[in-house]
């Protein structure tokens, strides 16, 4: 298997822009997490879903985020409009719905945002 | 909520050195607990994990954690470092009856001079 992909890996962009990462679970897996890592806060989980249906999104750090996730193998991190602080780097990650301790987690997007 | 604190957050190690670093958590319950490591511009690769068991847990690279329940404590460890070990080291806690997602610590950086 090839493993998490994630889309695209570094992205430049300017403030007030539209930033969509996009992530590619293994095959099989129906529980998928959303991550990002900042030098200030570590690596904090923003959004996670199971079989496709957002379950907390408590760590979705305000309005300008959002994510889905249409089908079982693609989901997409949308920021609109970006703001320099969410320069970080966004991880994607994913399991089995029965294992949720068991991730695996993909190269992950380095954003910045100028 | 469970939180999870990395007590050095760089480590500078010469070859061959042991080492050994600090993971403590706050949680009641029954947790799951992981070391991943991160090498510079790769992604997260899990080292070792605890679910339950002997508290001496073997992971790959000569790496080891004990749990000590008592202590709230996940301590990593090492007997001989090597060049290659220079990376970020992050402790995570999975607390199994709540939500899904990974509480991750902010990271070690250990570097080791040849």
């Amino acid at each position: 298997d090839a493993g998490v992909i994630q889309s695209p890996r570094h992205e430049v962009t300017e403030m007030g822009q539209e930033v969509t990462l996009r992530c590619k679970p293994i095959s099989g897996h129906n529980s998928l997490f959303w991550y990002r890592q900042t030098m200030m806060r570590g690596l904090e989980l923003l959004i996670y879903f199971n079989n496709n249906v957002p379950i907390d999104d408590s760590g979705m750090p305000e309005d300008r985020f959002s994510a889905k996730m249409p089908n079982a193998s693609f989901s997409t991190l949308k920021i609109q409009p970006s703001e320099p602080r969410d320069s970080a780097v966004y991880f994607c990650a994913s399991s089995f719905l029965g294992t949720p301790e068991t991730q695996y987690f993909g190269p992950g997007t380095r954003l910045l945002v100028l | 909520a469970q939180s999870v604190s990395q007590h050095n957050h760089h480590v500078i190690l010469s070859e061959a050195a042991s080492l050994e670093l600090g993971c403590n958590y706050s949680y009641g319950g029954t947790v799951n607990l992981f070391w991943y490591v991160q090498y510079p511009g790769q992604h997260l690769q899990l080292l070792l994990k605890y679910f339950s068991g002997d508290p001496l847990v073997k992971g790959i690279k000569g790496f080891e954690a004990e749990f000590i329940k008592s202590k709230f404590s996940f301590n990593l460890r090492k007997p001989s470092v090597q060049w290659s070990d220079t990376a970020e080291y992050f402790c995570a806690v999975h607390s199994g009856g709540g939500a899904d997602g990974l509480t991750f610590g902010k990271g070690t950086h250990l570097i080791i001079q040849p």
